[in-house]
């Protein structure tokens, strides 16, 4: 089981305020590091992925980005609003058809 | 639009109840994802499919088995249901390898008394 892990668990944000978050992962054997966000009975829904180190992806106010040599990226969610509110979850993808995902970090925006 | 169902919200059972959890989807992918999701751990694969009739152990196969007869369909199936599996259950599926998105379906909630 490889080790993908996420931090904060979570982190309470004031609406308009930015925030981000880390998922770190194993620096060897790396093919892809997804992004989803995960509402509240809904399915998660992919946001980004990224395959190449120095990758930056942005998709409205949230972007990411990835060092695959330290093992590590970052998402970023600039202005806040109530929508944003979810669970995020990032997914590492080695040699084979399998995701290895982190526990997740749980922002919740207040208006 | 793609679309993975799953074919239950919400489901109760009793413990040795022999419990089936359906998935389908409507994009033609080759494989096939269960997981199962519990507080404070991440998503973590049960068993996956990468074509019709075949299956690969995950990291937690314990306790179930798996049935892919049609490309659109896989089933998860808990011979006999344990307390320890009351948890909420994420099918997915995607075309190819770690590069390609995983699209999930909406997750039933299980739970065993």
């Amino acid at each position: 089981i490889l080790n993908v892990e996420q931090s904060p668990q979570s982190l309470h944000v004031q609406e308009g305020d930015s925030t981000n978050f880390t998922c770190s992962f194993p620096s060897s054997n790396f093919y892809a590091l997804h992004w989803y966000r995960w509402e509240t009975a809904k399915s998660p829904e992919a946001l980004f992925v990224m395959t190449l180190n120095g990758d930056e992806k942005k998709k409205g106010r949230i972007s990411a980005t990835l060092n695959t040599k330290e093992g590590y990226s970052y998402l970023y969610i600039k202005g806040s609003q109530p929508e944003d509110s979810a669970t995020y979850l990032c997914a590492f993808g080695s040699n084979d058809y399998k995701l290895s995902f982190g526990a997740g970090t749980t922002v919740t925006v207040r208006a | 639009d793609v679309k993975v169902t799953q074919s239950s919200r919400y489901l109760v059972k009793r413990t040795g109840e022999k419990v089936f959890l359906e998935c389908v989807q409507d994009m033609d992918h080759e494989n096939m994802f269960w997981y199962r999701q519990d507080p404070g751990l991440g998503l973590r694969l049960i068993y996956f499919s990468y074509d019709v009739k075949m299956k690969e152990k995950g990291d937690i196969p314990e306790g179930y088995s798996v049935s892919r007869e049609k490309k659109e369909r896989f089933s998860l199936i808990l011979e006999s249901a344990s307390t320890n599996q009351t948890s909420m259950y994420l099918c997915a599926s995607s075309s190819g390898g770690p590069t390609d998105t995983q699209y999930f379906g909406p997750g039933t909630r299980l739970t065993v008394l």
